[in-house]
């Protein structure tokens, strides 16, 4: 079945140590997604792709790094330059195209805590 | 810039009707969705209008009017497993991002 996997599901960090967030789809979707989601808080937009080797920071891009180097994948690193961290992390993908409502499939997401 | 409000918590009783309002303003639109999202789960797709007017399916519905920057979701026939929040997203035409309010929290008591 196609989807979206993200992982791991759950990670524990010290402070200083740098962390990478897998996501892998096969939905052949040319466009993915971070988000991140603190408690009550709706979801704010890291980076994004649209395009294998292409991607434009959101709106907190700051302390985190991506890269495109594949169609089915795009792994996020949280670096020890992100002051607050722990946040639940959601990664999306969606067909882009002509005629299409190109919502966002989403994986099931990876809850990350800084001990 | 881009803003998206939507009320912090609403409740209703099973069986009832319950409008949750969106209002954003953006650079530029290029549709608007609603998202589902159980507490600790990954938000699941409802909706889209890109058009002015109603779009139905089944208990759901979600109506759009571009000249006032609104929106609404509509759900029918309440049923407890409709507690959750309800996220509104525009997607903005320049940059293609998928912007998201901050939810709206849905309480369904018996």
């Amino acid at each position: 079945d196609g989807g979206i996997t993200q992982s791991p599901k759950y990670l524990f960090r010290k402070e200083g140590q740098n962390v990478t967030l897998s996501c892998e789809q096969n939905l052949n979707h040319d466009a993915m997604y971070w988000y991140r989601q603190d408690p009550g808080q709706g979801l704010r937009l890291i980076y994004y792709s649209q395009i294998v080797n292409d991607f434009q920071k959101g709106d907190i891009a700051e302390g985190y790094s991506v890269s495109r180097e594949k169609k089915e994948s795009f792994p996020l690193t949280v670096t020890s330059a992100q002051k607050n961290p722990t946040a639940f992390y959601l990664c999306a993908s969606r067909k882009t195209g002509f005629g299409d409502a190109g919502e966002l499939f989403f994986g099931e997401g990876s809850r990350l805590t800084v001990l | 810039g881009q803003n998206i409000d939507q009320p912090t918590e609403m409740t209703a009783t099973e069986g009832a009707i319950v409008q949750i309002n969106c209002t954003y303003q953006t650079s530029g639109f290029n549709g608007l969705f609603w998202y589902q999202q159980h507490a600790g789960e990954a938000p699941t797709f409802l909706s889209y209008n890109v058009l002015d007017g109603l779009e139905e399916k089944g208990r759901f519905s979600s109506f759009l009017s571009r000249s006032k920057g609104y929106s609404y979701l509509l759900l029918k026939e309440l049923q407890m497993k409709d507690s959750a929040s309800y996220l509104c997203a525009v997607r903005e035409k320049i940059t293609d991002k998928l912007i998201f309010g901050t939810g709206t929290r849905l309480q369904v008591f018996p």
